[in-house]
């Protein structure tokens, strides 16, 4: 059966910290992985990754594949309090449904 | 420009009621895929348009789950005779192309059945 695993499922950091959010997966089909940040409202896309080894960055946040130990992981340097939200990875499948981790909660304290 | 929208943003409908979501997607975008996302867990797929052909609908969790997209844009997932368990924000998303490519999500609507 096709799966996403994230992990830890929830974590709680003090502003400035750095975190790294895993994510590992059992899929056919693989074409890509998408990272996701979801603030009580729709996911809004961070990272699509489909090269192993390629670092994507985006200001404090950075994500890097590996397609051949099957997983991904997402970095967040000098973590601010809005970084806090649900964060999702999801595996494009043969370019048509997403299949979703439970995804990770991330807790940012002032 | 736009994103995609949705509406109602929250329904509550009594068990055994029929319910019609609404999903506008960005314009020109050819597919479109609407998940449900249960309290505290991902979004999981239920079932995806390309223009306004269903090529896959092998995620909807029962025959009283119904989609259409009868002109390529708008659609619409219609949910007959409520049951508790239907209880979740459904999620729409648009991408532009028909390959591997970045899901753009709607807000969703969080339907409630009581």
């Amino acid at each position: 059966e096709d799966k996403v695993v994230q992990s830890p499922l929830s974590l709680v950091v003090h502003e400035g910290d750095t975190v790294t959010l895993n994510c590992s997966y059992e899929v056919t089909n693989f074409r890509s992985l998408l990272w996701y940040k979801q603030e009580k409202k729709a996911p809004t896309f961070l990272f699509m990754l489909t090269s192993s080894g390629i670092e994507k960055k985006s200001g404090r946040l950075s994500s890097i594949l590996d397609k051949k130990e099957l997983f991904s992981i997402l970095n967040i340097t000098a973590t601010q309090t809005g970084d806090s939200a649900v964060y999702l990875c999801a595996v494009d499948q043969a370019g048509t449904a997403l299949i979703f981790g439970k995804g990770t909660t991330l807790s940012v304290s002032s | 420009g736009a994103g995609v929208s949705q509406s109602p943003r929250y329904k509550v409908a009594k068990r055994g009621q029929d319910v019609a979501l609404r999903c506008d997607p960005i314009s020109g975008h050819v597919s479109l895929f609407w998940y449900q996302q249960a309290l505290g867990q991902g979004p999981e797929f239920l079932t995806y348009f390309q223009n306004e052909a269903q090529l896959d609908k092998s995620g909807l969790p029962s025959d009283r789950f119904f989609a259409e997209r009868p002109e390529g844009s708008v659609s619409t997932l219609k949910i007959q005779r409520t049951q508790q368990e239907d209880s979740a924000v459904y999620l729409c998303a648009s991408s532009e192309r028909t390959v591997s490519y970045e899901q753009y999500f709607g807000p969703g609507t969080r339907l409630t059945v009581t």
